[in-house]
């Protein structure tokens, strides 16, 4: 069965300070690993997916098959930033089927 | 830029009774998914649709959930009678192709059994 574990519910950061936000995965197969974000009263939107390697808004993400994780990180966290990150895994070929995280807020002080 | 869209944003109904959401994907996309929250919890999977057929359900979606596309541009979620404990927020969501690609989801359905 897939998995996905994000142990922090919330994660209250200083603007400028650098933010980490956990996840770690359970899979047998090679995932599809994704960060999806919800701004206040918004929708959920896609911010950024392993195999793109991009660094979106600051954030970056890295796959890491050894200890099955997909750690969110942005050096320097910004009040902008501040939303529900969720993290989500996609494990079967032929449909994204998305398995998400709990959610961590994510709140950024001035 | 296209969205998907959810109407409506709020529905409250009585245990038993049968409600439809209604959700109109991206035009050109061509894999159609309903997720579900419960207040405080995860955001599951329910259903994926394509090719006007369910492609893959979870464990949730029993007898009770259907879907349809009863035409080009909508896809309905429709809960036959509804119980207390399907109150959660619907997320209807859309994707240009299947596997690894960016679904986009709705606003999302506030479902209140009361």
């Amino acid at each position: 069965a897939q998995r996905v574990t994000q142990p922090e519910k919330l994660l209250s950061v200083f603007k400028g300070a650098p933010v980490e936000l956990k996840c770690n995965y359970s899979y047998s197969g090679s995932p599809e690993l994704f960060w999806y974000v919800q701004y206040s009263r918004q929708r959920l939107q896609l911010l950024l997916r392993h195999i793109s390697r991009e660094s979106i808004k600051g954030f970056t993400a890295d796959l890491n098959k050894g200890e099955t994780s997909f750690h969110l990180k942005k050096p320097f966290a910004q009040e902008e930033d501040s939303a529900m990150y969720y993290c989500a895994l996609s494990g079967r070929s032929g449909y994204s089927t998305l398995t998400f995280g709990k959610g961590t807020m994510l709140l950024v002080s001035p | 830029e296209p969205e998907v869209t959810q109407t409506p944003s709020h529905q409250v109904t009585q245990m038993g009774q049968e409600v439809i959401l209604r959700c109109v994907p991206i035009s050109n996309h061509l894999y159609f998914y309903w997720y579900r929250q419960i207040l405080g919890q995860k955001v599951e999977f329910l259903v994926s649709f394509y090719n006007n057929e369910i492609s893959e359900k979870s464990e949730i979606f029993d007898d009770q959930f259907s879907v349809e596309r009863p035409d080009g541009s909508n896809f309905t979620l429709k809960i036959r009678s509804t119980k207390l404990e399907d109150s959660a927020m619907y997320f209807c969501a859309s994707s240009s192709q299947g596997p690894n690609t960016e679904a986009f989801f709705g606003q999302g359905t506030r479902l209140t059994v009361v």
